[in-house]
């Protein structure tokens, strides 16, 4: 499977919890970016990231919220003491490349997290 | 004003027939544009992309861009059933997709 891989396709975390959600992009491919999908709304952008850093999070909520995406490895949304309003799909998309006319993003299966 | 509009529909087509989704933006200088596919529960799919001014046509998709306008349209001819789904309309904003709410398409057989 060639695609952008992220994992768990569902999580369950109870209010305070911290909730990690990953993301592999396709092969070739070394650009990052996750957008979040909450209930009946639009895809909202959170952050973009290359191997080791973190080049545009003006997307990202100033607190609790955090992302990574090391030299080894996938890359790694991280939410600490999550609360029910963080209920949401979370989907991870993948470029080729930075800039210029070709920059399609594709995107992940998402990860549906649940907060009870 | 929203960055990117789209009408949320819901847009009932009859099966075989033309379907026609726009999408309005408000960055003049906006160069790329998007249209991705999301059926119920699934991830965004890509199915169209265009950067320059006229129609590009890709099977039975057609993209228009009309810059001037700032105005971005997917037409879908001989529409199925299986593409019954909500389009998202998205414009890139240096490295990122700014997505509209999108436009929920039923096609009716």
């Amino acid at each position: 499977n060639a695609g952008v891989m992220q994992n768990p396709r569902h999580l369950v975390r109870r209010r305070g919890q911290e909730a990690r959600l990953r993301c592999s992009p396709m092969k070739g491919h070394s650009h990052v970016y996750w957008y979040r999908q909450l209930p009946e709304e639009g895809l909202k952008f959170m952050v973009y990231l290359q191997k080791e850093n973190i080049i545009d999070e003006s997307g990202m909520p100033k607190e609790r919220f955090s992302a990574e995406f090391p030299k080894e490895g996938p890359s790694i949304l991280r939410i600490q003491q999550v609360v029910r309003g963080d209920s949401a799909a979370y989907f991870c998309a993948s470029s080729p490349r930075e800039g210029g006319t070709y920059n399609e993003q594709f995107f992940g299966p998402g990860t549906r997290l649940t907060v009870l | 004003q929203k960055e990117v509009e789209q009408n949320s529909g819901p847009l009932s087509v009859p099966e075989g027939a033309i379907a026609s989704l726009n999408c309005t933006y408000s960055d003049r200088g906006s160069q790329s544009f998007f249209w991705y596919r999301q059926y119920s529960g699934k991830s965004p799919e890509l199915i169209m992309f265009i950067y320059s001014n006229g129609d590009k046509e890709d099977g039975r998709f057609t993209a228009q861009l009309n810059k001037a306008s700032q105005y971005v349209s997917l037409l879908i001819r001989d529409s199925q059933p299986s593409d019954s789904a909500t389009y998202l309309c998205a414009v890139r904003r240096a490295q990122k997709l700014v997505f509209g709410q999108g436009t929920r398409l039923t096609i009716n057989p």
